[in-house]
């Protein structure tokens, strides 16, 4: 299947941890990357690769996978990191797929 | 800092042809992929396609058959034609820089444009 799946909502206490996940079979093969998305605003990408951050992205954002399922974490969850959080990959076709999206609240 | 930044008619009627071009600044668009990527109101992102500088492309199965993309390498220019549009194609559109690293297994899209709206309505 070429298809991501993400939870449609995950809630998350001020300065706790949250995991919010991805599945689907093309993540056996190929890595995930994940995107922010806030209201009006474009994505911005905030994991690629195995557990890489581009330049500006705080550390407590951080990547991984396991089997079909990938996976991102906010380790001390922040007011502003209230956001959409999308998932994507690469199916056997060589064409992007992405996941549904996850609805994040910090409360 | 690579900059991107859509352009084209906000306003498409159905049937016709949305023609929306990305202009690349800050870097050149050779030797990359580029892919455009649309977001219907309150839904989530839908992967349109992507060209290499070659001219190369990859098209979403789902929409293949009424997609052209096209690049301009002397103007850092890339360009999407989406033909027979209806009211199911209004959405946000963006252009985004896709890094594609087959050998190490990631794929994703670093630059963003900011999106543009295009309603499909007569």
């Amino acid at each position: 299947s070429s298809e991501l799946t993400q939870d449609p909502a995950v809630s998350v206490a001020l300065g706790q941890t949250v995991r919010i996940t991805c599945q689907g079979d093309s993540l056996r093969s190929y890595y995930a990357s994940w995107y922010q998305q806030k209201p009006g605003q474009a994505p911005v990408l905030v994991i690629y690769g195995k557990n890489n951050r581009p330049s500006g992205i705080p550390d407590r954002f951080s990547g991984s996978s396991s089997g079909n399922t990938a996976s991102l974490t906010i380790t001390g969850a922040q007011a502003e990191d209230e956001a959409d959080y999308y998932c994507n990959s690469r199916d056997s076709s060589g064409n992007h797929v992405f996941g549904g999206g996850t609805k994040l609240t910090v409360l | 800092q690579v900059q991107l930044q859509e352009s084209g008619p906000g306003l498409v009627k159905p049937s016709e042809t949305l023609s929306l071009t990305c202009t690349v600044s800050g870097g050149s668009i050779s030797s990359y992929y580029w892919s455009w990527i649309r977001q219907p109101a309150g839904k989530g992102l839908e992967w349109i396609g992507r060209i290499y500088t070659s001219g190369s492309t990859n098209y979403n199965p789902s929409l293949k058959s009424r997609v052209t993309m096209s690049v301009d390498t002397s103007k850092n220019q890339f360009s999407l034609k989406l033909s027979s549009v209806t009211a199911a194609d209004t959405a946000v559109y963006y252009c985004a820089r896709d890094r594609w690293f087959g050998e190490i297994l990631e794929y994703y899209f670093d630059y963003w444009g900011q999106g543009t709206l295009v309603t499909v309505s007569s």
